[in-house]
């Protein structure tokens, strides 16, 4: 089986604090995505990477940044967080063959205060 | 117009009654297409996947895809309460780098009443 891990589960941090969301995965995926999740507005992503290195922007990636430095860790980075970042993050992964799907974590529920 | 569209419920369904979904696309060449179950609180989790037109079935879910008509719809046999979930369509988009790239629609939440 899959395992997407992601580093916490809830977390609170302060406005201008800058936000480290960790994900690893043990599959040798070559494909890592990351997705924030909003009532209303379903699921949006945010950055994705296909290789050690590499990002593609997603929907909506102001205000955040990722790295992937070694193929099963991909980090999300919100520079300096605001309020209406507050929300669930999910990590997933895919194999790179075509039409693979996508295996997620369990999930960060960020708030910012 | 959005790219993945689902009926955003809910959708009550008796228990032991099937649950009909459906979810239509935009993009005419996509392939691949996938249906998440997930629970509240919870993150997405893979059900079925579906790449040529027709039914598939896996134990009580049947997956029926017509890309003539660019829809995929998901049936739920014999509905249990433990099925009351939001239930998520999934297409991947064509090509390049984004050829994995999957978009989500925005759901659609089952309850099922005992």
């Amino acid at each position: 089986d899959v395992k997407v891990t992601q580093s916490s589960r809830y977390l609170v941090k302060r406005t201008g604090e800058k936000v480290f969301l960790e994900c690893v995965q043990d599959m040798d995926h070559e494909n890592m995505f990351w997705y924030r999740q909003d009532p209303g507005l379903g699921l949006r992503l945010i950055y994705f990477s296909y290789d050690v290195k590499m990002k593609e922007k997603g929907d909506i990636p102001e205000g955040y940044s990722v790295s992937r430095e070694k193929k099963e860790r991909f980090s999300l980075i919100l520079e300096s967080a605001s309020t209406n970042q507050t929300s669930m993050y999910l990590c997933a992964s895919s194999s790179g063959q075509p039409g693979s799907p996508l295996h997620f974590g369990n999930g960060t529920r960020l708030t910012v205060t | 117009q959005k790219e993945v569209e689902q009926n955003s419920g809910p959708l009550s369904v008796p228990e032991g009654a099937i649950a009909s979904l459906n979810c239509t696309y935009s993009d005419r060449v996509s392939q691949s297409f996938f249906w998440y179950r997930q629970y509240s609180g919870k993150s997405p989790e893979l059900i079925m996947s579906i790449y040529s037109n027709g039914d598939k079935e896996d134990g009580r879910f049947t997956a029926q895809l017509n890309k003539a008509s660019q829809y995929v719809s998901l049936l739920i046999r014999d509905s249990q309460p433990s099925d009351s979930a939001t239930y998520l369509c999934a297409v991947i988009a064509s090509g390049g780098a984004a050829g994995n790239k999957l978009t989500f629609g925005g759901g659609t939440r089952v309850l099922v009443k005992p």
